[in-house]
């Protein structure tokens, strides 16, 4: 079975330019998950999304980040305009909901590596 | 808010070495536990997780016990070879797994011949 699959592994950009990375999730689970994760952090959840919907987003900055998931399966995420700051790798995650008594995994992409000049 | 605070490295530790890694938490309710490990190149896989108090979780010779009296979920792996070599991260979710997952900082460990 394919794992979540990202594209692209690597972006360079430089600042105030737009760029988008993309997210195809494990074939069936309708949960994804964009984490942004800076250089010897752990990963911190941007937005999730239960199918179409986006149900947690608090953490997106939303002046220029945007994000969608078409049709409750690919997912692309996008900055405009990119700031030094946004340096770091962007994971994608996916999960089945099986109801509260089931631990579901999330299981991570490779992640687009992302360094803005 | 829910926090997970882990041991910081860079650890190195010799072939055939004890290794504990230790994770406390913070959190409202009764979370599910979690270690994700990270090998160079690759993305998060899911080392383990319990998701209820004195639960263990094991995989590939790693065991680690949700201790709720202590908030406390450590790593142990009673003889760590070259391939363990990898970042560690602890987390946590309020809602089984569905829910976001709240990291540390993670720790890299270096396993030397």
């Amino acid at each position: 079975e394919a794992g979540v699959v990202q594209s692209p592994r690597y972006k360079i950009i430089e600042k105030k330019q737009p760029v988008a990375f993309w997210c195809n999730p494990i074939s069936g689970h309708n949960t994804l998950y964009w984490y942004r994760q800076n250089l010897g952090q752990g990963p911190e959840l941007l937005i999730r999304y239960e199918n179409e919907e986006a149900v947690d987003d608090s953490q997106l900055p939303k002046d220029r980040f945007s994000a969608e998931r078409l049709k409750g399966v690919d997912s692309t995420l996008k900055i405009q305009p990119a700031e030094l700051g946004d340096s770091a790798v962007y994971l994608c995650a996916s999960s089945t909901t099986r109801g509260r008594e089931d631990t579901d995994t999330q299981y991570f992409g490779p992640g687009t590596r992302l360094t803005v000049l | 808010g829910n926090s997970v605070t882990q041991m910081e490295g860079p650890v190195t530790l010799s072939e055939e070495a004890f290794l504990t890694i230790n994770c406390t938490y913070t959190a409202t309710g009764y979370p599910s536990l979690f270690w994700y490990v990270q090998y160079p190149g690759e993305g998060l896989q899911l080392l383990l997780k319990a998701t209820k108090a004195d639960d263990k979780g094991s995989n590939k010779g790693f065991e680690a016990t949700y201790r709720k009296e202590t908030t406390s979920f450590h790593l142990e792996k009673g003889s760590v070879q070259v391939s363990d070599s990898a970042v560690y991260f602890c987390a946590l979710s309020s809602w089984g797994g569905s829910e976001k997952l709240v990291f540390g900082k993670g720790m890299k460990l270096t396993v030397n011949p």
